[in-house]
C-alpha cells in the first residue's frame, strides 16, 4: 500500500532532549516536506527537500534539522525541543514538486 | 507572500444536503490543492486542480485561475464528510494553506 508513514503518533518528552521524528514513504517520490499544526496558526511548513541531499527551509525552521541522505526517509531532528514546539507534525511527500501532496498520519509531540 | 482565504469557516448540515467551500488566493498560482482533515486528525488530498473542474463521487472541484479562486462542491453529504476542509495554493516549492472550513454534518 502506497503511504507515508511517520513514527511515533504521540511522543511526551522534556525540554532539550534530542529527538527525532522518522518519515518514510514508499511511493519513490522526490519531494517531502514538514509542516506543523497549531491551532489558529494553521498549518506551516518547515522543511522541504526536492531530492537527496537537496533540503531547503520553509517557513518556521527555528529549532529544526532535517536530512535526506535516501530517497525515502525525512527524518525532523529537534536539537534541543522548548515546550513552544509542541504542536501536531505531518510529514508530505509528491512525486515532484507541483503534484498532489500525500500526508502521513501525524506525529502529536508534547514538550514540557 | 501568497493569502489563501476560505470561507465560511463553520458549516452545519443535514446528512443529505450540498455545500459549496470557498477558497479565495491573493495571486496567481500554479499548485492549488483540497483537502480533507478527518475527526481523527488524519489529512487526505481531496484533489490537485490547478485549474479547470474535476469530479470524484460526490465531491467536485472548480478553479478559476485568473480570477483566483476554487470552490469545492459537497453533494449528498454523509457524516463521514464531517471534519475540516483545507485549500492550499501556491507555487513551485511552496504551499500555503487557508485556515479551512470546518464542516459538521448531523443524521
Amino acid at each position: 500500500e502506497a503511504q507515508v508513514t511517520q513514527n511515533p503518533r504521540y511522543l511526551i518528552t522534556v525540554t532539550g532532549k534530542k529527538l527525532t521524528v522518522t518519515c518514510s514513504q514508499n511511493m519513490n517520490h522526490e519531494y517531502m516536506s514538514w509542516y506543523r499544526q497549531d491551532p489558529g496558526l494553521g498549518l506551516r511548513q518547515i522543511y522541504y527537500s526536492m531530492n537527496v541531499e537537496v533540503t531547503d527551509k520553509g517557513d518556521v525552521p527555528e529549532g529544526y534539522k532535517v536530512s535526506r541522505k535516501e530517497k525515502r526517509n525525512f527524518p525532523l531532528i529537534l536539537e534541543s525541543p522548548s515546550p513552544n514546539q509542541t504542536s501536531l507534525y505531518f510529514c508530505a511527500s509528491s512525486l515532484v514538486d507541483n503534484s498532489p501532496l500525500h500526508f502521513g498520519n501525524g506525529t502529536r509531540l508534547t514538550v514540557t | 507572500g501568497i493569502q489563501v482565504e476560505q470561507s465560511p469557516p463553520d458549516l452545519i448540515l443535514q446528512e443529505g444536503a450540498n455545500s459549496t467551500l470557498r477558497c479565495n488566493f491573493s495571486d496567481s498560482v500554479n499548485n492549488l490543492q483540497w483537502f480533507h482533515q478527518n475527526p481523527w486528525g488524519q489529512l487526505i488530498n481531496l484533489f490537485y486542480i490547478p485549474s479547470g473542474t474535476k469530479q470524484n463521487g460526490r465531491l467536485s472541484a472548480t478553479t478559476v485561475a485568473t480570477e483566483r479562486y476554487s470552490l469545492l462542491y459537497i453533494s449528498s453529504s454523509q457524516t463521514t464528510d464531517s471534519g475540516v476542509y483545507f485549500c492550499a495554493a501556491g507555487g513551485y516549492n511552496k504551499l500555503i494553506f487557508g485556515a479551512g472550513t470546518r464542516l459538521a454534518v448531523h443524521p
